[in-house]
Protein backbone atom coordinates (compact mmCIF):
# COMPACT_ATOMS: atom_id res chain seq x y z
CA UNK A 1 0.00 0.00 0.00
CA UNK A 2 1.47 3.65 -0.73
CA UNK A 3 -0.18 6.84 0.17
CA UNK A 4 -3.15 7.82 2.08
CA UNK A 5 -5.51 4.68 2.36
CA UNK A 6 -9.44 5.06 3.77
CA UNK A 7 -11.66 2.21 4.52
CA UNK A 8 -14.47 1.29 4.20
CA UNK A 9 -14.75 3.42 0.63
CA UNK A 10 -18.72 3.88 1.15
CA UNK A 11 -21.06 3.12 4.51
CA UNK A 12 -24.23 3.29 4.75
CA UNK A 13 -25.76 3.79 8.47
CA UNK A 14 -29.03 4.69 10.43
CA UNK A 15 -29.06 7.41 13.05
CA UNK A 16 -28.90 5.31 16.21
CA UNK A 17 -25.98 2.92 14.80
CA UNK A 18 -22.09 3.47 16.10
CA UNK A 19 -19.39 3.08 13.05
CA UNK A 20 -16.12 4.12 12.72
CA UNK A 21 -13.58 5.46 10.09
CA UNK A 22 -10.29 4.27 9.09
CA UNK A 23 -7.50 5.82 7.76
CA UNK A 24 -3.73 4.53 7.46
CA UNK A 25 -0.73 6.76 5.94
CA UNK A 26 2.10 5.16 4.85
CA UNK A 27 4.08 8.29 3.85
CA UNK A 28 6.43 8.49 7.23
CA UNK A 29 4.09 11.57 8.36
CA UNK A 30 3.47 12.68 11.58
CA UNK A 31 0.18 14.81 11.30
CA UNK A 32 -3.12 13.51 10.40
CA UNK A 33 -6.41 15.32 9.53
CA UNK A 34 -10.22 14.47 9.13
CA UNK A 35 -11.96 16.81 6.65
CA UNK A 36 -15.19 16.61 5.57
CA UNK A 37 -16.83 17.20 1.99
CA UNK A 38 -20.68 18.39 1.37
CA UNK A 39 -22.05 18.66 -1.63
CA UNK A 40 -21.49 22.57 -2.94
CA UNK A 41 -19.37 23.30 0.38
CA UNK A 42 -15.76 23.73 0.19
CA UNK A 43 -14.04 21.34 2.24
CA UNK A 44 -14.36 21.90 5.87
CA UNK A 45 -11.43 20.76 8.47
CA UNK A 46 -12.28 18.97 11.35
CA UNK A 47 -9.56 17.73 13.56
CA UNK A 48 -6.01 17.84 13.24
CA UNK A 49 -3.58 15.76 14.79
CA UNK A 50 0.09 16.05 15.13
CA UNK A 51 2.66 13.61 16.81
CA UNK A 52 -0.69 11.97 17.99
CA UNK A 53 -1.79 15.11 19.71
CA UNK A 54 -5.12 16.78 18.73
CA UNK A 55 -3.65 19.99 18.09
CA UNK A 56 -7.22 21.81 16.18
CA UNK A 57 -10.78 20.73 16.68
CA UNK A 58 -12.83 23.17 14.46
CA UNK A 59 -16.32 23.46 16.98
CA UNK A 60 -16.90 19.69 15.36
CA UNK A 61 -20.20 17.94 17.35
CA UNK A 62 -19.34 15.44 20.20
CA UNK A 63 -20.75 12.64 17.75
CA UNK A 64 -17.82 12.57 15.76
CA UNK A 65 -15.08 11.86 17.92
CA UNK A 66 -11.17 11.31 16.44
CA UNK A 67 -8.67 8.98 17.79
CA UNK A 68 -5.12 8.59 16.72
CA UNK A 69 -2.95 5.62 18.35
CA UNK A 70 -0.24 6.50 16.57
CA UNK A 71 1.51 8.31 13.89
CA UNK A 72 0.21 6.12 10.99
CA UNK A 73 -3.51 5.61 11.69
CA UNK A 74 -6.34 7.80 12.49
CA UNK A 75 -10.35 6.95 13.36
CA UNK A 76 -13.20 8.73 13.02
CA UNK A 77 -15.60 7.31 15.32
CA UNK A 78 -19.46 7.92 15.03
CA UNK A 79 -22.31 7.89 16.89
CA UNK A 80 -25.74 8.81 16.58
CA UNK A 81 -25.19 10.98 13.70
CA UNK A 82 -27.98 13.37 11.55
CA UNK A 83 -28.95 12.97 7.72
CA UNK A 84 -26.95 15.84 7.52
CA UNK A 85 -23.47 14.35 8.12
CA UNK A 86 -24.21 12.82 5.01
CA UNK A 87 -20.40 13.82 2.95
CA UNK A 88 -17.32 12.66 1.71
CA UNK A 89 -14.74 12.14 4.65
CA UNK A 90 -11.35 12.94 3.89
CA UNK A 91 -8.19 11.94 5.98
CA UNK A 92 -4.78 13.34 4.84
CA UNK A 93 -1.30 13.29 6.13
CA UNK A 94 1.73 15.89 6.38
CA UNK A 95 4.89 16.35 7.53
CA UNK A 96 4.71 18.96 10.50
CA UNK A 97 8.19 20.28 10.17
CA UNK A 98 8.38 22.04 13.75
CA UNK A 99 10.52 24.60 14.51
CA UNK A 100 8.96 27.85 16.66
CA UNK A 101 6.13 28.32 13.72
CA UNK A 102 4.62 25.46 13.25
CA UNK A 103 5.42 24.83 9.40
CA UNK A 104 3.93 22.18 7.61
CA UNK A 105 4.17 20.21 4.21
CA UNK A 106 1.96 19.60 1.82
CA UNK A 107 -1.35 17.45 2.83
CA UNK A 108 -1.54 14.64 0.87
CA UNK A 109 -5.59 13.07 0.75
CA UNK A 110 -6.55 9.72 1.09
CA UNK A 111 -9.78 8.72 -1.57
CA UNK A 112 -12.21 9.25 0.90
CA UNK A 113 -15.26 7.10 2.80
CA UNK A 114 -18.51 8.33 1.65
CA UNK A 115 -20.88 8.13 4.10
CA UNK A 116 -24.95 7.78 3.76
CA UNK A 117 -26.92 8.17 6.77
CA UNK A 118 -30.13 7.38 6.65
CA UNK B 1 -12.82 34.67 7.55
CA UNK B 2 -9.69 34.83 4.78
CA UNK B 3 -11.08 33.31 1.94
CA UNK B 4 -10.59 31.49 -1.18
CA UNK B 5 -13.07 32.21 -4.30
CA UNK B 6 -13.17 29.98 -7.77
CA UNK B 7 -15.89 32.16 -9.15
CA UNK B 8 -16.04 29.70 -12.11
CA UNK B 9 -18.25 26.65 -11.07
CA UNK B 10 -18.16 24.79 -13.78
CA UNK B 11 -16.29 24.78 -17.12
CA UNK B 12 -16.86 23.05 -20.10
CA UNK B 13 -14.27 22.71 -23.28
CA UNK B 14 -13.30 20.74 -26.23
CA UNK B 15 -10.41 18.10 -26.06
CA UNK B 16 -7.41 20.39 -27.20
CA UNK B 17 -8.43 24.10 -26.09
CA UNK B 18 -6.59 25.44 -23.26
CA UNK B 19 -8.30 26.34 -20.09
CA UNK B 20 -7.49 28.80 -17.28
CA UNK B 21 -9.35 28.38 -13.61
CA UNK B 22 -9.26 31.45 -11.48
CA UNK B 23 -8.60 31.46 -7.52
CA UNK B 24 -8.65 34.78 -5.44
CA UNK B 25 -7.56 34.65 -1.93
CA UNK B 26 -7.52 36.93 0.85
CA UNK B 27 -5.12 37.05 3.51
CA UNK B 28 -3.73 39.41 6.08
CA UNK B 29 -0.03 37.41 6.30
CA UNK B 30 2.78 38.17 5.04
CA UNK B 31 3.90 34.02 4.97
CA UNK B 32 1.21 31.84 3.20
CA UNK B 33 0.90 28.89 0.58
CA UNK B 34 -0.96 27.87 -2.10
CA UNK B 35 -2.25 24.88 -3.59
CA UNK B 36 -4.13 23.58 -6.66
CA UNK B 37 -5.53 19.52 -6.01
CA UNK B 38 -7.69 17.87 -8.59
CA UNK B 39 -10.31 15.66 -7.18
CA UNK B 40 -11.38 13.10 -10.19
CA UNK B 41 -14.42 11.55 -9.47
CA UNK B 42 -12.92 8.92 -7.69
CA UNK B 43 -13.22 11.28 -5.09
CA UNK B 44 -9.21 11.08 -3.72
CA UNK B 45 -7.83 14.92 -3.64
CA UNK B 46 -4.57 14.91 -5.88
CA UNK B 47 -2.04 17.27 -5.19
CA UNK B 48 -0.68 19.67 -7.97
CA UNK B 49 1.19 22.22 -6.75
CA UNK B 50 2.49 23.87 -4.02
CA UNK B 51 3.45 28.04 -4.04
CA UNK B 52 5.36 30.04 -1.11
CA UNK B 53 4.05 33.79 -1.25
CA UNK B 54 7.98 34.87 -1.56
CA UNK B 55 7.78 33.19 -5.07
CA UNK B 56 6.11 34.76 -7.63
CA UNK B 57 7.85 32.69 -10.31
CA UNK B 58 5.45 30.82 -12.59
CA UNK B 59 6.08 27.67 -13.27
CA UNK B 60 5.28 25.25 -16.09
CA UNK B 61 4.39 21.66 -15.74
CA UNK B 62 4.11 19.78 -18.93
CA UNK B 63 0.81 20.56 -19.76
CA UNK B 64 0.22 23.09 -16.37
CA UNK B 65 1.20 26.39 -15.78
CA UNK B 66 0.61 28.41 -12.83
CA UNK B 67 0.41 32.10 -12.75
CA UNK B 68 1.03 33.99 -9.39
CA UNK B 69 -0.03 37.28 -8.95
CA UNK B 70 0.54 38.62 -5.13
CA UNK B 71 -0.42 42.78 -6.53
CA UNK B 72 -4.27 40.84 -7.22
CA UNK B 73 -3.93 38.29 -4.68
CA UNK B 74 -4.55 35.93 -7.84
CA UNK B 75 -3.26 32.15 -8.32
CA UNK B 76 -4.47 30.84 -11.62
CA UNK B 77 -3.77 27.80 -13.49
CA UNK B 78 -3.78 27.32 -16.76
CA UNK B 79 -4.38 23.45 -19.51
CA UNK B 80 -3.06 23.35 -22.44
CA UNK B 81 -4.27 21.22 -24.82
CA UNK B 82 -6.90 19.49 -22.40
CA UNK B 83 -7.60 16.65 -22.72
CA UNK B 84 -10.20 14.04 -21.21
CA UNK B 85 -8.73 12.49 -18.63
CA UNK B 86 -8.66 16.52 -17.43
CA UNK B 87 -12.04 16.41 -16.28
CA UNK B 88 -12.62 16.69 -12.48
CA UNK B 89 -13.25 18.84 -9.75
CA UNK B 90 -10.15 21.36 -9.30
CA UNK B 91 -9.54 23.34 -5.75
CA UNK B 92 -7.30 26.33 -4.85
CA UNK B 93 -6.20 26.55 -1.24
CA UNK B 94 -4.17 28.71 1.10
CA UNK B 95 -2.56 28.08 4.06
CA UNK B 96 -0.31 30.69 6.60
CA UNK B 97 3.16 29.83 7.34
CA UNK B 98 2.49 29.31 10.56
CA UNK B 99 -0.69 27.13 10.50
CA UNK B 100 -1.91 23.52 9.32
CA UNK B 101 -5.04 25.17 8.42
CA UNK B 102 -5.88 24.87 4.45
CA UNK B 103 -8.44 26.88 3.47
CA UNK B 104 -10.26 25.76 0.38
CA UNK B 105 -12.43 27.18 -2.44
CA UNK B 106 -15.19 25.93 -3.47
CA UNK B 107 -14.08 23.84 -6.51
CA UNK B 108 -14.51 24.34 -10.47
CA UNK B 109 -15.89 21.89 -12.19
CA UNK B 110 -14.13 21.42 -15.30
CA UNK B 111 -15.56 19.14 -17.73
CA UNK B 112 -13.36 18.30 -21.09
CA UNK B 113 -15.33 16.88 -24.25
CA UNK B 114 -13.96 14.53 -26.39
Amino acid sequence: ETGVTQTPRHLVMGMTNKKSLKCEQHLGHNAMYWYKQSAKKPLELMFVYSLEERVENNSVPSRFSPECPNSSHLFLHLHTLQPEDSALYLCASSQDLGGALTITDTQYFGPGTRLTVL
Amino acid sequence: AQKVTQAQTEISVVEKEDVTLDCVYETRDTTYYLFWYKQPPSGELVFLIRRNSFDEQNEISGRYSWNFQKSTSSFNFTITASQVVDSAVYFCARSTGSARQLTFGSGTQLTVLP
